[in-house]
């Protein structure tokens, strides 16, 4: 069964940092590209940060970009968001999603959401 | 940044009623567009991607339409569990961008 689980979310203080993990099973977890979404309390989802199955190509949203960094440990079946400099606009929800894609050129398809989370900056 | 405007922000459908949502893209998007579904205190679960395909497991009921700019999501006969908040997403340029999300309530 695929799964995507997070964890590594908390209550952190304005300026402060915090690592996300994204612990994944059930697949071939080096073929696939990940993100991450956010989603705020009440609010809608906001795409935050994609990373390539290789982990050589990576981008960013432009609210983190400078802040956050993503990464990922193939070996470890892991995918990481550090997040650094928070500020309260950054209090969410965290999912890690899998594209379902195995294949450059087919379509993308965001398939699997990890339950989420929750990250609070406190100001 | 391509901008994704979803309509109506809450629509009102009786059980049973077909449901028509829209999501409307600043610029083209080709097909590159997906649909997720969301009920309260989950994760978003997918539901159509390259506007048209259903994704595993979901049911026939759900339908996606479209190309370029205009996009539609049809649910056919709606039963409770629909009840939920939807989000289109497109992912032909980066950043990805989400709609604004449409709530399905009970009529």
């Amino acid at each position: 069964e695929v799964q995507v689980v997070e964890s590594g979310g908390g209550l952190v203080q304005s300026g402060g940092s915090l690592r996300l993990s994204c612990a994944a099973s059930g697949f071939t977890f080096s073929s696939h590209e990940m993100i991450w979404v956010r989603q705020a309390p009440g609010k809608g989802l906001e795409w935050v940060s994609y990373i390539s199955s290789s982990g050589e190509s990576i981008t960013y949203a432009d609210s983190v970009r400078g802040r956050f960094t993503i990464s990922r440990d193939n070996a470890r079946n892991s995918l990481y968001l550090q997040m650094n400099s928070l500020r309260a606009e950054d209090t969410a929800v965290y999912y890690c999603v899998r594209d379902g894609r195995t294949a450059p050129g087919t379509f993308r398809r965001f398939d699997y959401w990890g339950p989420g989370t929750l990250v609070t900056v406190s100001s | 940044e391509i901008v994704m405007t979803q309509s109506p922000a809450i629509l009102s459908v009786s059980p049973g009623e077909r449901a028509t949502l829209s999501c409307r893209a600043s610029q083209n998007v080709n097909s590159n567009l997906a649909w997720f579904q969301q009920s309260p205190g989950q994760a978003p679960r997918l539901l159509i991607y390259a506007a048209s395909a259903r994704a595993t497991g979901i049911p026939a009921r759900f339908s996606g339409s479209g190309s370029g700019t205009e996009f539609t999501l049809t649910i056919s006969g709606l039963q409770s569990e629909d009840f939920a908040l939807y989000f289109c997403l497109q992912h032909n340029n980066w950043p990805l961008s989400f709609g604004g999300g449409t709530k399905v309530e009970i009529k």
